[in-house]
């Protein structure tokens, strides 16, 4: 079975430009969220995505950030116009459909992404 | 929503003695406390977690506690070993649709 898969793995960007994240989940597995880990920080939520549902992202950033996960292929975290700050590891994970119940989730290997 | 305060920062043990990492959190409705071990460059594992129908929960050199009265919880690592040495996250949450939410973390170092 295979984990929770993410990429690209390493991602350089400009400043201004566009960057995309991918993530298919766990097989099996419904529910995607999407953290964000500065250098030496914790893990910050950012958006709980279940099939073309956005449930909450409480955790986003309201501007430059968005979030889909299609009926069809891997939930994709989108920043556009890029800057210095948004360099970080950026880690999806997934879990059950029998939802959030405290149910364990998993984690991908991650999206390291620096702006240059 | 939920903070979870986590303690301490870093935490230096000689190898073979007892690591225990220490976290309250905020939300009383709060159900489900798992724990991840991160390695450099690596994804968050899951260790272990706990439910709040139970007080305790071991899983070889592992346990958890949890106090729901005084809302903390902490990881006990007995007989450490080199390869204990990451970053370890404690989290909380109510079931609710805003995820987990993570403590800042824990740096344990293993002395030789």
């Amino acid at each position: 079975n295979a984990g929770v898969m993410q990429n690209p793995r390493h991602l350089v960007r400009r400043r201004g430009q566009e960057a995309r994240l991918r993530c298919s989940p766990m097989k099996g597995h419904s529910h995607v969220y999407w953290y964000r880990q500065l250098p030496e920080e914790g893990l910050k939520f950012m958006v709980y995505l279940q099939k073309e549902n956005i449930i909450d992202e409480s955790g986003m950033p309201k501007e430059r950030f968005s979030a889909e996960f299609p009926k069809e292929g891997p939930s994709i975290l989108r920043i556009q116009q890029v800057v210095r700050g948004d360099s970080a590891a950026y880690f999806c994970a997934s879990s059950p459909p029998s939802g959030f119940s405290g149910n364990t989730i998993y984690f991908g290997e991650g999206s390291w992404l620096t702006v240059v | 929503g939920e903070n979870v305060e986590q303690h301490p920062s870093t935490l230096s043990v000689q190898e073979g003695d007892s690591a225990v990492i220490k976290c309250t959190y905020s939300d009383s409705a709060s159900n489900y406390f798992p724990w991840y071990k991160q390695e450099l460059g690596k994804r968050p594992q899951l260790i272990i977690d706990i439910r709040s129908n139970v007080g305790e929960k071991k899983d070889q050199r592992i346990a958890v506690t949890l106090n729901k009265t005084a809302k903390h919880f902490s990881l006990h690592i007995t007989e450490t070993q080199p390869e204990d040495s990451a970053v370890y996250f404690c989290a909380a949450s109510y079931g609710g649709a805003d995820g987990l939410t993570f403590g800042k973390g824990t740096h344990l170092i293993i002395q030789p």
